[in-house]
């Protein structure tokens, strides 16, 4: 199976601030990465696909680089309404496997 | 607007059985993949099964597999989750989701309020 390893695990940043996280694939996976955002008691919600393909509806503010095996997500600037956790997210190979996800608060 | 509703979870005992349906509505259900994905208490995201457009073709995790049954039934645009011999660590939230194509697992989206199902004596 392919492991995805994200960090941070949790991150503390300020209103306003640039915030990125990383998802490492333990093979290469081409572009074959989505990003997921989970509030809390919700379900979650697909932001980025195919690696930096913006989701129909989702803030400009998010964005998504990377492939091969390495893959970066981006808040340009964090507002408090994305307090969530973050997860990628691949689907090169079965399984489709997800990161462990990184946690976001407002410092 | 694309709406997907679970039903079915609860509370079973080791061993026991429970079927998961999934409602979908918005879309054209036979034209997508369909998936479950499961988060244990405080834990991340488990991918659990798909089953591609028409039915024919089935994944499952290997922490599942021969234990439990997806399957749809597209004239009723629903999905289900048949699982069987279930265990403490099957203890879940299980969210259905559409796939972003037809065949083979891609993204989610978008995903179903989740159902709760818990395994214990």
């Amino acid at each position: 199976d392919i492991q995805m390893t994200q960090s941070p695990s949790s991150l503390s940043a300020s209103v306003g601030d640039r915030v990125t996280i990383t998802c490492q694939a333990s093979q290469d996976i081409s572009n074959y990465l989505n990003w997921y955002q989970q509030k809390p008691g919700k379900a979650p919600k697909l932001l980025i696909y195919d690696a930096s393909n913006l989701e129909t509806g989702v803030p400009s503010r998010f964005s998504g680089s990377g492939s091969g095996t390495d893959f970066t997500f981006t808040i340009s600037s964090l507002q408090p309404e994305d307090i969530a956790t973050y997860y990628c997210q691949q689907y090169d190979n079965l399984p489709p496997g997800f990161g462990q996800g990184t946690k976001l608060e407002i410092k | 607007e694309v709406q997907l509703v679970e039903s079915g979870g609860g509370l079973v005992q080791p061993g026991g059985s429970l079927r998961l349906s999934c409602a979908a509505s918005g879309f054209t259900f036979s034209s997508y993949a369909m998936s479950w994905v499961r988060q244990a208490p405080g834990k991340g995201l488990e991918w659990v099964s798909t089953i591609s457009g028409n039915g024919d073709d089935t994944y499952y995790a290997d922490s599942v597999k021969g234990r439990f049954t997806i399957s749809r039934d597209n004239s009723k645009h629903t999905l289900y989750l048949q699982m069987n011999s279930l265990r403490a660590e099957d203890t879940a939230v299980y969210y259905c989701a559409k796939d972003g194509n037809v065949l083979v697992p891609s993204w989610f989206d978008p995903w179903g309020q989740g159902s709760l199902v818990t395994v214990s004596s």
